[in-house]
């Protein structure tokens, strides 16, 4: 089965930017979604089809997908944007969906 | 407002059943598919099934699969998750959510059923 590796966490200090990264065999020929849950709240969508954001979402956060490296990129960190983050695959051969185990992002 | 709301979570004994629901509005129900979504306890995401938008499609995760069933009525706008043959192990918050179309992610998402199977 399709296996998607995140880092466990990542630290960012306010005003510079995050980057998460999603590694998969070959997921730049996959679309990559990511998803932003905060304590005790549901998952809600940053980033689908690899780069792009959902109304609501501010510009500060994009994406990136090539090679074996899906990237989601903070841009002006700010202390609201601490939360876990996951990305999300379909996995074509199986017909199921991939989640990555997950980064927790949090201020320095 | 689009919306989703679950129901039917709670303490089941090992071995037991569960039927959660999820409550569509907002939407055109019967033209998405949808997916449960589980999180054990401190814990990442785990997908667990999908139902196509007329149910004739289905899928689950290996750990569920031949245990859980998935169903929707789209006249009541409603999607199911039947869960037999309980395990300590499938205790986690269930999540419902909307597949977008063409496949571009999951949105909304529901705020999640706690289900606790313990003796």
């Amino acid at each position: 089965s399709y296996v998607l590796t995140q880092p466990p966490s990542v630290s960012v200090a306010p005003g510079k930017t995050a980057r998460i990264t999603c590694g998969g065999n070959n997921i730049g020929s996959k679309s990559v979604h990511w998803y932003q849950q905060k304590p005790g709240q549901a998952p809600v969508l940053v980033i689908y089809y690899d780069r792009d954001r959902p109304s609501g979402i501010p510009e500060r956060f994009s994406g990136s997908n090539s090679g074996n490296t899906a990237t989601l990129t903070i841009s002006r960190f700010e202390a609201g944007d601490e939360a876990d983050y996951y990305c999300q695959v379909w996995d074509s051969s199986s017909d199921h969906v991939v989640f990555g185990g997950g980064t927790k992002l949090t201020v320095l | 407002e689009v919306q989703l709301v679950e129901s039917g979570g709670g303490l089941v004994q090992p071995g037991g059943s569960l039927r959660l629901s999820c409550a569509a509005s907002g939407f055109t129900f019967s033209s998405y598919w949808m997916h449960w979504v589980r999180q054990a306890p401190g814990k990442g995401l785990m997908w667990v099934s999908r139902i196509n938008s007329d149910g004739s499609s289905t899928r689950y995760a290996d750990s569920v699969k031949g245990r859980f069933t998935i169903s929707r009525d789209n006249a009541k706008n409603t999607l199911y998750l039947q869960m037999n043959s309980l395990r300590a192990e499938d205790t986690a918050v269930y999540y419902c959510a909307r597949d977008r179309i063409a496949a571009a992610g999951f949105d909304p998402w529901g705020q999640g059923t706690l289900v606790t199977v313990s003796s």
